[in-house]
């Protein structure tokens, strides 16, 4: 069975304080990896779509790099704007519907 | 473009009523799907369709139908709501790509309460 798992369930930083969110995963065959931004009462935003391992990808202070068994989410210098919930997924062999979606890492950037 | 569209923003029922939440976007898009979100939980997928006229089970599909005629629009129906189907229910299209991964997007979402 497929597996996401995402760390921390919560973040708190300071504006200016760089962290890294964590996306472990297990899954047999794996196609893409997805980051999504998600702010409150809101769907998900497509973020990034990683694809093999080495793999990176930036936009703005946000970068995604792929492991063969996780992916991570770096944020440099964060503002307050970037509070929101970061959800990870990943799509495996076997057709359209074999997306798995992890709980969310919720970011909060304070002033 | 509007993206993707939901309605109704909430909605509350009580046990046994039925109800549809419509999902339409206006990109051409060629997969369409319906999830749910629970705290604590990701985000689960109940229908998908990959086109109109087919659709298919995904996750958690008990307790829903679908049906897709158009390309655009996406019906979920909630054939007699029970309380477990209290959550937020976000519909999503994606572009078909020949590697057949596929970025989704999402509608702001349909929050259900189920009495």
């Amino acid at each position: 069975e497929d597996q996401v798992t995402q760390s921390p369930e919560a973040l708190r930083l300071q504006e200016g304080e760089s962290s890294s969110l964590n996306c472990s995963y297990t899954v047999s065959g794996l196609r893409g990896l997805f980051w999504y931004r998600q702010d409150p009462g809101k769907g998900p935003e497509f973020l990034f779509t990683l694809y093999s391992a080495g793999e990176e990808k930036e936009k703005e202070r946000l970068k995604a790099t792929l492991t063969k068994k996780e992916s991570f989410l770096h944020i440099t210098a964060p503002k307050p704007e970037d509070s929101a919930t970061y959800l990870c997924a990943v799509q495996a062999d076997g057709g359209y519907q074999k997306v798995t979606f992890g709980t969310g890492t919720k970011l909060q950037v304070i002033p | 473009n509007a993206g993707v569209t939901q309605t109704p923003k909430f909605q509350v029922l009580k046990t046994g009523q039925s109800m549809t939440l419509q999902c339409a976007q206006d990109m051409n898009h060629e997969y369409m799907s319906w999830y749910r979100q629970d705290p604590g939980m990701g985000l689960r997928l109940i229908h998908y369709s990959v086109g109109a006229g087919i659709t298919d089970q995904g996750e958690v599909p008990n307790g829903y139908n679908v049906s897709r005629s158009t390309t655009e629009d996406f019906p979920l129906r909630l054939l007699s709501a029970a309380p477990s189907q209290t959550s937020v229910y976000f519909c999503a299209s994606s572009r078909r790509r020949l590697a057949g991964v596929k970025e989704q997007f999402f509608g702001p979402g349909t929050r259900l309460t189920v009495l």
